[in-house]
Parts: C-alpha cells; structure tokens; sequence
C-alpha cells in the first residue's frame, strides 16, 4: 500500500533555529509527495509540493523540501523558525485507485516553536 | 464563494440520531473530498467525488455513512444512527481537476462533530 510515515509527533525548536519535520513515503513508481499545514480550528494549508524535477522544493512561507529518493524521504524545512510556525505539520502521497486519485496523509508532526 | 464552507461548523448530537454536514465547495471545482480528523490521529479518506458521481468510497467506515453531491457543487456527508466513535472533525475539501495536474488541495474549517 502507498503511503507516509512521519515519525515524530512533536518536533520542539528554539525560535531562530532551523527546524526539520521527517516525512518517509512508501509508493510504486514516481512518488507525488506534499506538504500541508494546520493552524489551530483551522482547515489544511498548502505548503509545497514535490511532483518532479529539481530535489529541492521551496514553498509558502520560507518553508522548503528535500525529496531524497534513495532514501524515501521528503522531509520538510526551515533555516530560521518563528513562534508563528507552531502549528501541525501533515506529510502526503498521491494515491491512484483505477480512475481516481486521493492524497493519503501521514499523522501528523505538532511543531512547537518557543521564544 | 472564495474558499471552501462547511456547516455546521460545531455539532452537538446524541448516539443515535442522524446527522447532515455540508460543503460547499470553491466555484468551478469538479473535484470534491471528505475526510476525518479524529484527535490524535491523521486524516483518515472518507469518499471523492468527480461532478457529481464517487468514483472511491471505498474510505467509508460503515453503511451509516453516505455522502451525495448535487449539480456539481454543494455535498452533503450523512451519518446514521450516530455512534460515539464519530465524534471527529470532518474536513471537506476541493480542487480543480481532480488530483491530475497539482494535486492541490483547498480546505474548508471542518465541522465538529461530537457524539454525546
């Protein structure tokens, strides 16, 4: 089955340091890979996506993405955190079945970002 | 409207009685999405519409469970009987195409459901 492991359910980072929340996927053939984000009592964001091309893949908020593919990992990052960051990290994959297609999504990583 | 609008947005219910949730989703969007976020865990799929046929269902938890969508727009998530282990946040969302092209998402807010 296609799917995302994040592997770590809270990340805690210093505002000012880089941060970096793990995402590894597990799919046949070329991986579609996102980023979302969740604000409190708020509905998923669009961050960044990798579908293909340069490994590197850079999104809102000063926040980028390495797609590693020898190592199965896309994992998201960002050279300076800010308190404003903090918030629920969701890693996904594009899943085809027959005609449709779906994004299945990890659990989730809650970045904790303090002063 | 300008992005996706759920209702109701907090629900309240006792085991037992049957709920509608709705979405309306952003204009011009053929593609429609259900999930569920229950605490503590991911966003699990619940059913993907294309216009208005559901060509996967195949995340529907039960035969309680059943969703429609009417002239491409608007859908309704229905639960029956409703059980505790309902009680989640059901997250409606939408795209364009479909998930051919970006594979981007619009969310709505979500709707609270709690099962008394």
């Amino acid at each position: 089955a296609q799917s995302v492991a994040q592997p770590e359910d809270q990340v805690n980072v210093a505002e000012g340091n880089p941060l970096t929340v793990k995402c590894t996927y597990s799919v046949s053939g070329n991986p579609y890979l996102f980023w979302y984000v969740q604000y409190p009592n708020r509905g998923l964001q669009f961050l960044l996506k990798y579908i293909t091309g340069d490994n590197l893949v850079k999104g809102s908020y000063g926040f980028e993405a390495e797609f590693n593919k020898s190592q199965t990992s896309f994992h998201l990052k960002k050279p300076s955190a800010l308190v404003s960051d903090s918030a629920l990290y969701f890693c996904a994959v594009r899943v085809h079945t027959g005609t449709a297609s779906k994004l299945t999504f990890g659990t989730g990583t809650r970045l904790q970002v303090t002063l | 409207g300008a992005g996706v609008s759920q209702s109701p947005s907090n629900k309240v219910t006792e085991k037992g009685k049957d709920v509608e949730l709705r979405c309306d989703p952003i204009s011009g969007h053929t593609a429609l999405y259900w999930y569920r976020q229950s605490l503590g865990q991911g966003l699990e799929f619940l059913i993907y519409f294309q216009g208005n046929s559901a060509p996967d269902k195949s995340g529907l938890p039960s035969d309680r469970f059943s969703a429609e969508r009417t002239g491409g727009s608007v859908s309704t998530l229905t639960i029956q009987r409703t059980q505790q282990e309902d009680s989640a946040v059901y997250l409606c969302a939408s795209s364009l195409f479909g998930l051919g092209n970006t594979g981007e998402l619009f969310f709505g807010e979500g709707s609270r459901l709690t099962v008394l």
